[in-house]
């Protein structure tokens, strides 16, 4: 079954600092992954997605994503953080019979030190 | 453009009463999910509807769970009746193609179901 980790729960970083949320996915194909925010108060937003080609995919935000498929891991990065980042972030594998559905990791939540 | 609306955003109620969570999507989008996160957990699809059609609801918990999507435009997901185990954030996403090949999937900001 599929299956998506991400071991940090919670991050702190100071504001200017970068960032880098792990994830790990298990995933028997060419797996479709996904990059969630969930600021307070609102629903999840979409940041970035890779389906195919270039590993290294750019999101909105300033955020860029790398797939890896020999260490299964698709990790979020950014090279400097601001105060509005903080938030929590989830990392989702496109699952299902047909891909109809995402299967989700946990959450990182991000904390940003001014 | 209104984006996908739930509610209520937070309801409270005692084991063993029932309570009806409604989800509005995107006008135009075919493609509703629920979802649910228990406990800061991992957050777990419920189901998927193709306008009014159940799709695949594979990930219902059991019996107690409902859902509706009569003529293909809100959905309502009713527990009945509810457990403590229920307690948690759902969530109502819908895309206009299937969310996984569309990459996108929009969310509604969740209702929040705390059962005493």
């Amino acid at each position: 079954a599929q299956s998506v980790t991400q071991p940090d729960i919670h991050i702190t970083v100071s504001e200017g600092a970068s960032l880098e949320l792990r994830c790990n996915y298990s995933y028997g194909a060419t797996p479709y992954l996904f990059w969630y925010v969930q600021s307070p108060g609102q629903g999840l937003q979409l940041l970035l997605k890779y389906f195919s080609g270039d590993t290294l995919v750019q999101g909105i935000k300033g955020f860029e994503a790398e797939f890896k498929r020999s260490q299964s891991s698709f990790n979020l990065r950014k090279p400097s953080v601001h105060w509005s980042d903080a938030a929590e972030y989830f990392c989702a594998v496109g699952a299902g019979n047909y891909g109809q559905n995402f299967v989700f990791g946990p959450g990182t939540r991000l904390s940003v030190l001014p | 453009e209104a984006g996908v609306t739930q509610f209520p955003s937070h309801s409270v109620i005692e084991k063993g009463q029932t309570v009806t969570l409604r989800c509005d999507p995107i006008s135009g989008h075919d493609n509703l999910y629920w979802y649910r996160r228990v406990m800061g957990k991992e957050i777990k699809f419920l189901l998927h509807f193709v306008k009014e059609s159940k799709q695949d609801e594979s990930g219902m918990p059991n019996n107690r769970f409902l859902a509706e999507r009569t003529g293909g435009t809100y959905s309502t997901l009713k527990v009945q009746p509810a457990e403590l185990e229920d307690s948690g954030v759902y969530f109502c996403a819908s895309s206009q193609g299937l969310a996984v090949l569309t990459g996108e999937l929009f969310f509604g900001e969740g209702s929040r179901l705390t059962v005493l």
